[in-house]
């Protein structure tokens, strides 16, 4: 149990483009999902925490209008890195709570490599 | 602020080898400490977790961990290292959103 999917897991795309990644929980609900970015040799760094229904709460630094997260349904939650440069090629994971909230254990996505061109 | 630390970026063992990896944390109350090991191609995966009671925490793969308030520590243990346990582990604290240490790569030798 507790299987979290995303998609696509590889994705080039070129400068300039839009680019969405589906994270979903497939065998439970998940009220609360994080997104992620790893690079290279380092660690996840939080990119946001998006909540089914209400707008995602984005980390210090992170840019929203750049990083579009939309959490419309308890199973699915989307990243869509808009206008897209190559300095946002990296390693994005997902991930999603159990039920007993964000102070629990999370379940990772395999992650999604996006590589711009 | 709160923070993880892992010493030791990498460490290469024999296989059969007991090994350690070490993990510090900074946090005022006692903070919900996991391990978390990546595979290529695979997402982050659970090895155990401690949120109170019994410092000596099993997890699976035959890995273990030991909360250790005094040292700030919550140390990763196993006593005999497979090749197949070549990975990146993370050490992390939740306290409303995880924060994870900089991680260890786990080298096995033949």
């Amino acid at each position: 149990g507790a299987v979290v999917s995303q998609h696509p897991s590889r994705v080039i795309c070129k400068s300039g483009t839009s680019v969405k990644i589906e994270c979903r929980s497939l065998d439970f609900q998940a009220t609360t999902m994080f997104w992620y970015r790893q690079f290279p040799k380092k660690s996840l760094m939080l990119m946001a925490t998006s909540n089914e229904g209400s707008k995602a709460t984005y980390e210090q630094g992170v840019e929203k209008d750049k990083f579009l997260i939309n959490h419309a349904s308890l199973t699915l939650s989307t990243l869509t890195v808009t206008s897209a440069h190559p300095e946002d090629s990296s390693f994005y994971i997902c991930s999603a709570s159990g039920d007993r909230g964000t102070w629990d254990e999370q379940y990772f996505g395999p992650g999604t490599r996006l590589t711009v061109t | 602020a709160q923070s993880v630390t892992q010493p030791d970026i990498h460490i290469t063992v024999s296989e059969g080898a007991s090994l350690e990896l070490r993990c510090n944390y900074s946090y005022g109350a006692t903070p919900y400490l996991f391990w978390y090991v990546q595979s290529p191609g695979q997402g982050l995966q659970l090895l155990l977790k401690y949120f109170s009671g019994d410092t000596l925490v099993q997890g699976i793969k035959g890995f273990e961990a030991e909360f250790k308030r005094s040292q700030s520590s919550f140390n990763l243990r196993k006593p005999s290292v497979h090749w197949s346990d070549a990975a990146e582990y993370f050490c992390c604290s939740n306290t409303g959103k995880l924060i994870f240490g900089q991680g260890t790569t786990l080298q096995v030798k033949p």
